[in-house]
């Protein structure tokens, strides 16, 4: 198996709002990650966690704050964001190196309106 | 990691083969030369990767020549639901924390 979960599936808010995305695994990983696709473009890393603790922040603005409580769990609290925030939000991971391969979720699509 | 080119698209006749190239001349000993599609809205699917030898699974093979200066992914017999953005991506992971850089992708539309 191996499946990664992403609710919400789509996700409308407004520039004030603050929301969460949520991320879940159940293969065992230990490598997580974070993707931000905009339209008509290939994904971009944003964060990578592992072992819960944050490896790599790809000079994301503050208001993307993510959050990995346990080694399945992965979170992305949104916050102040901007129009130009929406996109599709993909998450991933992988087993215990970062030379494993990596295995996405259905990604949560994301309207700020 | 290297830089990858593929043809932006691609067409095939469903039930014939697909053969999706990729060039990545400036690829290092120990990068993987990995392939993901995504259908349209949704996640980047895991297809294969390999680093020298073809590799086989059930969705497709990996031919990567000698030189490992470049590669091709076969789908060999095409249907409708291939319809995707096919990414090559020239990976190591350890170097980069596990960073996948994608590229722009071949389109590729197989048509009844």
């Amino acid at each position: 198996d191996t499946e990664v979960t992403q609710t919400p599936k789509h996700l409308v808010m407004g520039m004030t709002n603050k929301k969460s995305l949520k991320c879940e695994q159940h293969m065992g990983h230990r490598a997580m990650y974070w993707y931000k696709q905009k339209a008509k473009k290939p994904p971009e890393l944003m964060f990578v966690y592992s072992y819960e603790k944050l490896s790599i922040n790809e000079s994301v603005p503050s208001r993307f704050s993510p959050e990995c409580p346990n080694s399945s769990l992965l979170n992305l609290h949104l916050h102040a964001l901007q129009p130009e925030d929406s996109a599709l939000y993909l998450c991933a991971s992988s087993n215990d190196r970062f030379t494993d391969t990596q295995y996405f979720g259905p990604g949560t699509r994301l309207t700020v309106l | 990691d290297a830089k990858t080119t593929q043809p932006p698209s691609m067409d095939c006749a469903e039930g014939r083969a697909a053969n999706l190239p990729c060039n990545h001349s400036t690829i290092s000993g120990n990068e993987y030369v990995y392939w993901y599609r995504q259908i349209h809205s949704q996640g980047p699917q895991y297809i294969i990767h390999g680093l020298k030898n073809n590799e086989t699974n059930e969705m497709a093979s990996l031919i990567i020549t000698e030189d490992r200066k470049s590669s091709t992914l076969i789908l060999p017999h095409a249907t409708l639901r291939d319809t995707a953005v096919y990414y090559c991506i020239a990976f190591a992971g350890g170097t980069s924390y596990g960073k996948l850089t994608f590229g722009q992708g071949t389109i590729l539309t197989v048509h009844p």
